[in-house]
């Protein structure tokens, strides 16, 4: 079975310029997650989707960064003009259920010069 | 306010021994879960184990089992029979069980561990 997809694996943007990742969850799992990671801050909850509904954004910076789930099969997240503090590793996890354990793709490593 | 802590910042232990992590954590809510994951040194994170809040047993799966003492707030990974290959970071973290926020992960810092032949 496949697990949770991400792609890129690497991306390197310039500041001021956007950055679009993406996220397959594992067939069936109805919620889908995004955290992020720092050495500073260690894993942080960025937003978190259910059945492609958007439940909890509220590790979201307000501005600039945005997600979708258009499908059930796909999720974005979106970050406008990256700043250097934007790099980390972005994480997409998904979950069978509302109780289910997470299981995590293998990030998203963006880097912003 | 929700915390996780995880004390020990690296371990280190000769194979086939066993090893012990520990973490607090800090919770308003009455019922809870709270999960290990691992991170290889590619990067991968892997669940290893949960312990839902609500049940006394201890949670046992494969050579990872966990120490639970609800009243002190800690949930400790044990591994039994270390191998080279259970070198990692391993993460503790909690989910709460209460309204839309109550699905998110809130990790620890990590403990590296290195077992060493």
């Amino acid at each position: 079975n496949a697990g949770v997809i991400q792609t890129p694996r690497h991306k390197v943007t310039g500041k001021g310029q956007e950055a679009t990742l993406w996220c397959e969850p594992i067939s069936g799992h109805s919620a889908v997650f995004w955290y992020r990671q720092t050495i500073v801050q260690g894993l942080e909850f960025l937003t978190y989707f259910r059945n492609q509904a958007p439940i909890d954004d509220s590790g979201m910076p307000k501005e600039r960064f945005s997600a979708q789930m258009p499908n059930q099969s796909h999720s974005t997240l979106k970050i406008q003009s990256t700043q250097p503090q934007d790099s980390a590793v972005y994480l997409c996890a998904s979950s069978s259920g509302q109780y289910a354990e997470q299981f995590f793709g293998p990030g998203t490593r963006l880097t912003v010069l | 306010a929700q915390k996780v802590t995880q004390t020990q910042t690296s371990i280190s232990v000769v194979e086939k021994t066993t090893v012990t992590m520990d973490c607090v954590y800090e919770t308003r809510d009455s019922s809870y879960f709270l999960f290990w994951y691992k991170q290889t040194a590619s990067g991968e994170i892997v669940f290893l184990i949960r312990q839902d809040s609500y049940k006394k047993e201890n949670a046992t799966v494969g050579h990872y089992s966990l120490n639970f003492q609800k009243p002190k707030s800690s949930i400790g990974l044990i591994i039994t029979a270390t191998q080279i290959e259970d070198s990692a970071v391993y993460f503790c973290a909690m989910r709460e069980n209460y309204g839309s926020s109550g699905n998110k992960l809130i990790f620890g810092i990590g403990t590296l561990l290195s077992v060493k032949p």
